[in-house]
């Protein structure tokens, strides 16, 4: 199916552990996007790019690792989940000029 | 820096009510402003959007103004039903050239009541 879509879509995790949280779009966007959603603070940019093998920091990259080797794929790892990364992740992307961003359905993550 | 202000509510009204929810923002030059809305256990969707001053961007009932003079971007429709009950974004995107990023608002919680 045609879209942007997330996988997981629930996961619990014990701290310490590597996770991965995957993204995948087939519009041939240029750019995705991974934001995190916790109540009181709306969503926070954790890490964007921009092509293949090009990404960039966002306002909250502490802790995440992510990289881009194919357009479509932009896989987000926690290298050492800790609690504070306990929240939902969103993945968006969005093509150059008018650059509107579209999400997918988000995986809410949950560290013990 | 850009930072976008609303309340986080929850905001309840009575279907067929009028709504109204409040966005202000502080960006530099002109920036393009945004309405999304997140459904339950869904990602967030485009609303509506305005991307100059006196703008009006409007979409399925809802519509919201670029007002450049107070700085503000407030969504509203004339009678909400229990379909609407969703979280809302403002966002803004500023103009320059190339890719800019998108700063949201915290969210504000709508609840409509049968």
């Amino acid at each position: 199916d045609a879209g942007i879509t997330q996988s997981p879509r629930y996961k619990i995790t014990e701290t310490g552990r590597q996770v991965t949280l995957m993204c995948h779009q087939t519009w041939s966007h240029s750019y995705m996007f991974w934001y995190r959603q916790d109540l009181g603070h709306g969503l926070r940019l954790i890490y964007y790019s921009a092509a293949a093998d090009i990404t960039d920091k966002g306002e909250v990259p502490d802790g995440y690792v992510v990289s881009r080797s194919k357009t479509e794929n932009f896989p987000l790892t926690l290298e050492s989940a800790t609690r504070s990364q306990t929240s939902v992740y969103f993945c968006a992307s969005s093509s150059d000029v008018p650059y509107e961003q579209y999400f997918g359905p988000g995986t809410r993550l949950t560290v013990t | 820096g850009n930072s976008v202000t609303q309340m986080e509510g929850p905001v309840t009204l009575s279907e067929e009510a009028f709504l109204t929810i409040n966005c202000t923002y502080t960006a530099t030059g002109y920036p393009s402003l945004f309405w999304y809305v997140q459904y339950p256990g869904e990602g967030l969707q485009l609303l509506l959007k305005a991307t100059k001053a006196d703008d009006k961007g409007s979409n399925k009932g809802f519509e919201a103004t670029y007002r450049k003079e107070t700085t503000s971007f407030h969504l509203e429709k004339g009678s909400v039903q229990v379909s609407d009950s969703a979280v809302y974004f403002c966002a803004l995107r500023r103009n320059s050239g190339g890719y800019q990023k998108v700063t949201f608002g915290i969210g504000t919680k709508l609840q409509v009541i049968p």
